[in-house]
């Protein structure tokens, strides 16, 4: 069965500290793995998109790993703002149909605190 | 910056009541999903079409309905609206190996 897990389910960190959100997928055939931020009751806004090939991609302070092999994923937010408060979501996109459907975590709910 | 809209963003509707919840995009992409989203969980896929005139339903069960008569506009109706269908619903769309764009959201309320 196609999965998407994260962790921590949430977190709570202060204003310019670093924090690493987890991902694991069991998605297979893999095609992409995305990171959204969502604010609350607002649409998820896409941060970063890796193909198999690529092991790290970065979006000013959010950095995204990917190791296809263990089927893991990190999303690293550097010098976190109050801004940064959102859930971050892990969507992993299959190949096997020709929809490409899409499998979304629950998310991890980032508070910052002042 | 996505284009793609949804209206409303809110709505309160009594039990019964008949209701369209729109969605367009105008960037031309052929695939477009509705998911269901409940406060503080995740999104579940109710509906999805990969083109004009082409629908399925989605993992989770619901008794809504959606048409795809043209390429940009992908609707979502309830004929019958209850409580249990009060929840957030949201509407994206992807291109061909693109990421999916979302858009802002519909809050529904059934009273």
């Amino acid at each position: 069965k196609n999965q998407v897990e994260q962790s921590p389910q949430s977190l709570i960190i202060l204003e310019g500290k670093n924090c690493t959100l987890q991902c694991n997928y069991t998605v297979s055939p893999f095609s992409n793995l995305r990171w959204y931020k969502q604010d609350t009751g607002r649409g998820p806004v896409s941060l970063t998109i890796m193909t198999f090939s690529e092991n790290t991609k970065s979006n000013g302070r959010y950095t995204a790993t990917l190791d296809a092999d263990t089927k893991q994923s990190s999303l690293h937010i550097t010098a976190s703002q109050l801004s940064d408060s959102a859930s971050y979501i892990c969507v992993v996109s299959d190949r096997g149909s020709t929809l490409g459907r899409l499998y979304f975590g629950r998310g991890t709910q980032l508070t910052v605190w002042p | 910056e996505a284009d793609i809209y949804q209206t409303p963003r809110y709505l309160v509707i009594g039990t019964g009541k008949k209701i369209t919840l729109e969605c367009s995009q105008t960037m031309g992409h052929d695939k477009m999903y509705w998911y269901q989203q409940d406060p503080g969980m995740e999104l579940h896929l109710i509906h999805y079409s990969y083109g004009v005139n082409s629908t399925e339903k989605g993992d989770l069960s619901s008794e809504s309905t959606v048409s795809r008569i043209r390429t940009e506009h992908f609707p979502l109706t309830l004929e019958s609206a209850r409580p249990s269908h009060t929840s957030q619903y949201l509407c994206a769309s992807s291109g061909e190996n693109t990421e999916a764009f979302f858009g802002q959201g519909t809050r529904l309320t059934v009273v």
